[in-house]
Protein backbone atom coordinates (compact mmCIF):
# COMPACT_ATOMS: atom_id res chain seq x y z
CA UNK A 1 0.00 0.00 0.00
CA UNK A 2 1.39 3.29 -1.09
CA UNK A 3 1.08 5.96 1.79
CA UNK A 4 1.55 9.68 1.71
CA UNK A 5 2.00 11.03 5.37
CA UNK A 6 1.86 14.99 5.58
CA UNK A 7 2.97 17.31 8.21
CA UNK A 8 1.99 18.76 10.48
CA UNK A 9 -1.67 18.12 9.77
CA UNK A 10 -2.82 21.52 11.26
CA UNK A 11 -0.16 24.93 10.84
CA UNK A 12 -1.49 28.35 12.43
CA UNK A 13 0.95 31.42 11.78
CA UNK A 14 1.13 35.25 11.38
CA UNK A 15 0.63 37.07 8.30
CA UNK A 16 4.62 37.51 7.24
CA UNK A 17 6.16 34.51 8.82
CA UNK A 18 7.62 31.44 6.07
CA UNK A 19 6.63 28.36 6.66
CA UNK A 20 7.65 24.69 5.20
CA UNK A 21 4.83 21.75 5.18
CA UNK A 22 6.19 18.08 4.43
CA UNK A 23 4.75 15.08 2.59
CA UNK A 24 6.49 11.77 2.91
CA UNK A 25 6.26 8.35 1.94
CA UNK A 26 8.14 5.20 1.94
CA UNK A 27 7.53 4.57 -1.76
CA UNK A 28 8.98 6.19 -4.60
CA UNK A 29 6.57 7.46 -7.01
CA UNK A 30 7.33 8.60 -10.35
CA UNK A 31 5.18 12.38 -9.78
CA UNK A 32 4.29 13.96 -6.54
CA UNK A 33 0.94 16.96 -7.54
CA UNK A 34 0.31 19.64 -4.71
CA UNK A 35 -3.18 20.70 -4.95
CA UNK A 36 -5.22 23.39 -2.37
CA UNK A 37 -8.78 22.75 -1.67
CA UNK A 38 -11.05 25.10 0.09
CA UNK A 39 -14.02 24.18 1.69
CA UNK A 40 -16.96 22.47 -0.62
CA UNK A 41 -14.89 22.28 -3.50
CA UNK A 42 -11.99 20.21 -5.74
CA UNK A 43 -8.71 19.93 -5.19
CA UNK A 44 -7.20 22.73 -7.36
CA UNK A 45 -3.90 21.89 -8.72
CA UNK A 46 -0.74 24.10 -7.83
CA UNK A 47 2.32 22.44 -9.29
CA UNK A 48 3.68 19.33 -11.17
CA UNK A 49 7.24 17.63 -9.86
CA UNK A 50 8.83 14.88 -11.38
CA UNK A 51 12.93 14.67 -11.42
CA UNK A 52 14.09 13.56 -8.31
CA UNK A 53 15.95 17.17 -6.77
CA UNK A 54 13.51 19.10 -8.56
CA UNK A 55 12.41 22.60 -7.33
CA UNK A 56 9.47 24.54 -8.48
CA UNK A 57 8.48 28.17 -7.88
CA UNK A 58 5.16 29.68 -7.81
CA UNK A 59 5.38 33.28 -6.60
CA UNK A 60 6.38 32.47 -3.35
CA UNK A 61 5.70 29.43 -2.88
CA UNK A 62 8.28 26.89 -3.63
CA UNK A 63 7.89 23.30 -4.23
CA UNK A 64 10.92 20.65 -3.54
CA UNK A 65 11.17 16.77 -4.91
CA UNK A 66 13.01 14.37 -2.79
CA UNK A 67 16.33 13.64 -4.66
CA UNK A 68 14.76 9.77 -4.11
CA UNK A 69 11.33 10.95 -5.16
CA UNK A 70 9.78 9.89 -1.68
CA UNK A 71 9.16 13.01 -0.31
CA UNK A 72 8.38 16.92 -1.19
CA UNK A 73 7.90 19.87 0.35
CA UNK A 74 6.32 22.98 0.41
CA UNK A 75 7.79 26.22 1.60
CA UNK A 76 5.59 29.32 1.87
CA UNK A 77 7.32 32.49 2.24
CA UNK A 78 5.92 35.64 3.81
CA UNK A 79 2.39 34.36 3.95
CA UNK A 80 -0.24 36.22 3.76
CA UNK A 81 -3.83 35.59 5.13
CA UNK A 82 -5.07 34.38 1.07
CA UNK A 83 -2.61 31.41 1.63
CA UNK A 84 -5.16 30.14 4.09
CA UNK A 85 -6.59 26.31 2.85
CA UNK A 86 -6.02 22.97 3.18
CA UNK A 87 -2.71 21.39 1.02
CA UNK A 88 -2.69 17.99 -0.56
CA UNK A 89 0.45 16.38 -1.92
CA UNK A 90 -0.88 13.86 -4.28
CA UNK A 91 1.62 11.08 -5.89
CA UNK A 92 1.48 8.86 -8.82
CA UNK A 93 3.45 6.16 -9.72
CA UNK A 94 2.96 5.31 -13.66
CA UNK A 95 -0.63 3.82 -12.80
CA UNK A 96 -3.91 5.50 -13.22
CA UNK A 97 -4.24 6.79 -9.92
CA UNK A 98 -2.75 9.46 -7.25
CA UNK A 99 -2.59 8.51 -4.07
CA UNK A 100 -3.54 11.62 -1.45
CA UNK A 101 -1.95 12.47 1.48
CA UNK A 102 -3.80 13.70 4.51
CA UNK A 103 -3.37 17.43 4.15
CA UNK A 104 -1.80 19.97 6.09
CA UNK A 105 -4.88 22.90 7.11
CA UNK A 106 -3.19 25.95 6.95
CA UNK A 107 -4.14 29.03 8.67
CA UNK A 108 -2.66 32.48 8.27
CA UNK A 109 -3.52 35.23 11.34
CA UNK A 110 -3.97 38.80 10.12
CA UNK B 1 -9.43 27.99 -19.11
CA UNK B 2 -10.69 24.82 -19.56
CA UNK B 3 -12.06 23.05 -16.54
CA UNK B 4 -13.75 19.90 -15.66
CA UNK B 5 -17.66 20.57 -15.02
CA UNK B 6 -19.98 17.97 -12.48
CA UNK B 7 -23.41 18.16 -11.76
CA UNK B 8 -25.32 18.35 -9.62
CA UNK B 9 -23.18 20.21 -7.06
CA UNK B 10 -25.50 18.69 -4.38
CA UNK B 11 -27.65 15.25 -4.03
CA UNK B 12 -30.17 13.92 -2.03
CA UNK B 13 -31.00 10.48 -1.74
CA UNK B 14 -32.82 7.78 0.06
CA UNK B 15 -30.56 4.88 1.04
CA UNK B 16 -31.73 2.36 -1.84
CA UNK B 17 -32.44 4.78 -4.40
CA UNK B 18 -29.95 5.09 -7.40
CA UNK B 19 -27.96 7.66 -8.10
CA UNK B 20 -26.02 9.48 -11.39
CA UNK B 21 -23.31 11.85 -11.28
CA UNK B 22 -22.76 13.23 -13.93
CA UNK B 23 -19.58 15.15 -15.31
CA UNK B 24 -17.71 16.80 -18.79
CA UNK B 25 -14.12 16.74 -18.70
CA UNK B 26 -11.73 18.62 -20.34
CA UNK B 27 -12.23 18.07 -23.91
CA UNK B 28 -8.87 16.79 -25.30
CA UNK B 29 -8.25 14.24 -22.46
CA UNK B 30 -8.28 10.84 -22.81
CA UNK B 31 -8.35 9.39 -19.07
CA UNK B 32 -11.11 10.00 -16.91
CA UNK B 33 -11.38 9.54 -12.85
CA UNK B 34 -13.58 9.58 -10.02
CA UNK B 35 -12.54 10.18 -6.77
CA UNK B 36 -14.16 10.60 -3.23
CA UNK B 37 -13.94 12.26 -0.04
CA UNK B 38 -16.03 11.38 3.03
CA UNK B 39 -15.95 14.49 5.54
CA UNK B 40 -12.97 14.85 7.19
CA UNK B 41 -11.06 11.96 5.86
CA UNK B 42 -8.84 11.88 2.22
CA UNK B 43 -9.56 11.84 -1.06
CA UNK B 44 -9.48 8.47 -2.43
CA UNK B 45 -9.64 7.02 -5.98
CA UNK B 46 -12.45 4.82 -6.81
CA UNK B 47 -11.92 4.42 -10.77
CA UNK B 48 -9.96 5.27 -13.98
CA UNK B 49 -11.45 4.65 -17.54
CA UNK B 50 -9.98 4.81 -20.61
CA UNK B 51 -10.82 4.41 -24.15
CA UNK B 52 -13.75 3.52 -23.26
CA UNK B 53 -13.52 0.82 -20.26
CA UNK B 54 -12.48 0.54 -16.58
CA UNK B 55 -8.11 0.99 -16.69
CA UNK B 56 -7.90 0.39 -12.79
CA UNK B 57 -10.30 0.38 -10.06
CA UNK B 58 -9.91 0.36 -6.20
CA UNK B 59 -11.68 -1.88 -3.11
CA UNK B 60 -14.32 0.77 -2.60
CA UNK B 61 -15.24 0.31 -6.21
CA UNK B 62 -17.56 -2.69 -5.98
CA UNK B 63 -20.59 -3.86 -8.06
CA UNK B 64 -23.23 -1.02 -6.81
CA UNK B 65 -20.83 1.45 -8.96
CA UNK B 66 -20.19 1.41 -12.48
CA UNK B 67 -18.83 4.30 -14.65
CA UNK B 68 -20.01 4.62 -18.48
CA UNK B 69 -19.56 7.38 -21.09
CA UNK B 70 -22.39 7.36 -23.10
CA UNK B 71 -21.45 10.45 -25.67
CA UNK B 72 -18.23 12.31 -26.54
CA UNK B 73 -18.19 14.36 -23.26
CA UNK B 74 -19.95 13.32 -20.81
CA UNK B 75 -18.82 10.85 -18.24
CA UNK B 76 -20.89 9.20 -15.52
CA UNK B 77 -20.98 7.78 -12.07
CA UNK B 78 -23.89 5.29 -10.91
CA UNK B 79 -24.48 3.97 -7.61
CA UNK B 80 -26.64 1.47 -8.03
CA UNK B 81 -28.31 1.13 -4.26
CA UNK B 82 -26.84 3.66 -2.05
CA UNK B 83 -26.10 3.27 1.41
CA UNK B 84 -25.51 5.78 4.34
CA UNK B 85 -21.70 5.78 4.17
CA UNK B 86 -22.10 6.46 0.67
CA UNK B 87 -22.76 10.15 1.32
CA UNK B 88 -19.30 12.07 0.41
CA UNK B 89 -18.09 14.53 -2.09
CA UNK B 90 -17.33 12.87 -5.30
CA UNK B 91 -15.32 14.66 -7.35
CA UNK B 92 -14.75 13.68 -11.26
CA UNK B 93 -11.14 14.22 -12.69
CA UNK B 94 -9.56 14.24 -15.62
CA UNK B 95 -6.08 14.11 -17.66
CA UNK B 96 -3.92 14.16 -21.26
CA UNK B 97 -1.83 11.42 -19.88
CA UNK B 98 -1.23 8.98 -17.11
CA UNK B 99 -0.85 11.05 -13.56
CA UNK B 100 1.97 9.42 -12.54
CA UNK B 101 4.03 10.34 -15.84
CA UNK B 102 3.95 13.75 -14.68
CA UNK B 103 0.97 14.99 -16.25
CA UNK B 104 -1.52 16.85 -14.78
CA UNK B 105 -4.80 15.73 -13.33
CA UNK B 106 -7.39 18.34 -12.55
CA UNK B 107 -10.55 18.15 -11.10
CA UNK B 108 -14.20 19.18 -10.86
CA UNK B 109 -15.41 21.15 -8.14
CA UNK B 110 -17.76 17.60 -6.89
CA UNK B 111 -20.80 16.51 -6.22
CA UNK B 112 -22.06 16.39 -3.11
CA UNK B 113 -24.01 13.46 -1.95
CA UNK B 114 -25.93 12.87 1.30
CA UNK B 115 -27.71 9.34 1.68
CA UNK B 116 -30.51 9.78 4.27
Amino acid sequence: TQLLEQSPQFLSIQEGENLTVYCNSSSVFSSLQWYRQEPGEGPVLLVTVVTGGEVKKLKRLTFQFGDARKDSSLHITAAQPGDTGLYLCAGGKGAQKLVFGQGTRLTINP
Amino acid sequence: EPEVTQTPSHQVTQMGQEVILRCVPISNHLYFYWYRQILGQKVEFLVSFYNNEISEKSEIFDDQFSVERPDGSNFTLKIRSTKLEDSAMYFCASSWNLPGSGTEAFFGQGTRLTVV
